[in-house]
């Protein structure tokens, strides 16, 4: 059965500072990919980076990096020079690859960007 | 507008009724999922359409819920003699048909079953 922890419930941060949301899962599957998503006050779900199981590079899309350390199932979320508008919760999840967006999601994170 | 489209977005009702929420996925999204997410928790998955294949029904709690998908469109979630344990926010994401499964969330519809 596939897994997503997220052991931090709340994160503080100083604006322009950085900060790493964690996450690990666990899976027997060979191949999955990572997500993150970032959901603010209003509910929507925004989907923020990917990173799939083979890939060898760290998922990168502007302030958003994924720490993927296969070894160690982990997939940690790095957010660079933090925005007061970063302030929202902010879920891990997994899905097997060719399942689609059919995921599995962490508990959530609540980060907190302090001006 | 262009993203995912549910209604309604607040529904009140009272425990053993039935209820149907809506779902409009951005146009030429071939797939649409349908997600739960309950107070302070993570998303639970319930179901899954992809084209014309047979939905992937394997979230779905208790056989009190369904939902079907017309004309590869719109989809309408089905909660038949709701319970208070159905009080959620229900979501629903469409994807194209690419290989990473990024989804694209509507705005979700607050189901409060008293």
């Amino acid at each position: 059965a596939q897994k997503i922890t997220q052991t931090q419930p709340g994160m503080f941060v100083q604006e322009k500072e950085a900060v790493t949301l964690d996450c690990t899962y666990d899976t027997s599957d060979p191949s999955y990919g990572l997500f993150w998503y970032k959901q603010p006050s209003s509910g929507e779900m925004i989907f923020l980076i990917y990173q799939g199981s083979y890939d060898q590079q760290n998922a990168t899309e502007g302030r958003y990096s994924l720490n993927f350390q296969k070894a160690r199932k982990s997939a940690n979320l790095v957010i660079s020079a933090s925005q007061l508008g970063d302030s929202a919760m902010y879920f891990c999840a997994m899905g097997r690859l060719g399942q689609g967006g059919k995921l599995i999601f962490g508990q959530g994170t609540e980060l907190s960007v302090k001006p | 507008g262009a993203g995912v489209s549910q209604s309604p977005s607040n529904k009140v009702t009272e425990k053993g009724k039935d209820v149907e929420l809506r779902c409009d996925p951005i146009s030429g999204h071939t797939a649409l999922y349908w997600y739960r997410q309950s107070l302070g928790q993570g998303l639970e998955f319930l179901i899954y359409f992809q084209g014309n294949s047979a939905p992937d029904k394997s979230g779905l709690p208790s056989d009190r819920f369904s939902a079907e998908r017309t004309g590869g469109s719109v989809s309408t979630l089905t909660i038949q003699r709701t319970q208070q344990e159905d009080s959620a926010v229900y979501l629903c994401a469409s994807s194209p048909p690419t290989a990473t499964g990024e989804l694209f969330f509507g705005e979700g519809s607050r189901l409060t079953v008293l």
